[in-house]
């Protein structure tokens, strides 16, 4: 199936400062990437949704100021965490599409913010 | 309201025995796509099987297969001669519509024993 990549899977952060999480297709190009969160034991919840060279669709709920997402290319989507607080501490998960087709997800990040 | 439900938080079978795992959705779209998502504790997600609304046959990959019942809206998944490895977090997915995002049941956690 196809690869899709995530840097990095691990991420340990003071409160208040930024992370950026990459989300790469590496074997295809992906016209859409979808940024998902999960807390532990619980299900995926999607948070945005990001089409190449356009503005990323925010669940509702979902600050787009504390989450930027930028989608510059058909392989490479970016997900920033602003001023992450503790409660920001996930795992965040992405997942890259061509049009009509399945949608192969990265191996995640996690975030621990202390 | 477009929805995935998993009743079964947790199930227990022995190796080499099948088991199934349910899941029913709802949606009004008469075009959509039903995923299972196997999560190990590792946390990524590996794609398992695909049914397509419109598909005619229940969808076979090798030890899986999805019992799809279309009147009842039910996509099952059924898991033959169950392997140690098999022991995950197991997700059902649908995409209601082409190119959008999935959305998740809860998940059944599967725990395979020798």
């Amino acid at each position: 199936g196809a690869v899709v990549s995530q840097h990095p899977s691990w991420v340990i952060c003071k409160s208040g400062t930024s992370v950026k999480i990459e989300c790469r297709s590496l074997d295809f190009q992906a016209t859409t990437m979808f940024w998902y969160r999960q807390f532990p034991k619980q299900s995926l919840m999607l948070m945005a949704t990001s089409n190449e060279g356009s503005k990323a669709t925010y669940e509702q709920g979902v600050e787009k100021d504390k989450f930027l997402i930028n989608h510059a290319s058909l392989t490479l989507s970016t997900l920033t965490v602003t001023s992450a607080h503790p409660e920001d501490s996930s795992f965040y998960i992405c997942s890259a599409s061509w049009v009509l087709g399945t949608q192969y997800f990265g191996p995640g990040t996690r975030l621990l913010v202390l | 309201a477009q929805k995935i439900t998993q009743t079964q938080p947790g199930m227990f079978v022995q190796e080499k025995e099948a088991v199934t795992l349910d899941c029913t959705y709802d949606t009004s779209d008469p075009s959509y796509g039903l995923f299972w998502y196997k999560q190990p504790s590792s946390g990524e997600m590996i794609f398992l099987i695909y049914q397509g609304s419109y598909d005619q046959q229940n969808a076979t990959e090798g030890r899986y297969s999805l019992n799809f019942q279309k009147a009842r809206k039910s996509a099952n998944l059924v898991i033959s001669a169950s392997q140690l490895g098999d022991s995950a977090m197991y997700f059902c997915a649908m995409r209601p519509g082409a190119g959008t995002a999935l959305i998740f049941g809860k998940g059944t956690t599967l725990s395979v024993s020798s």
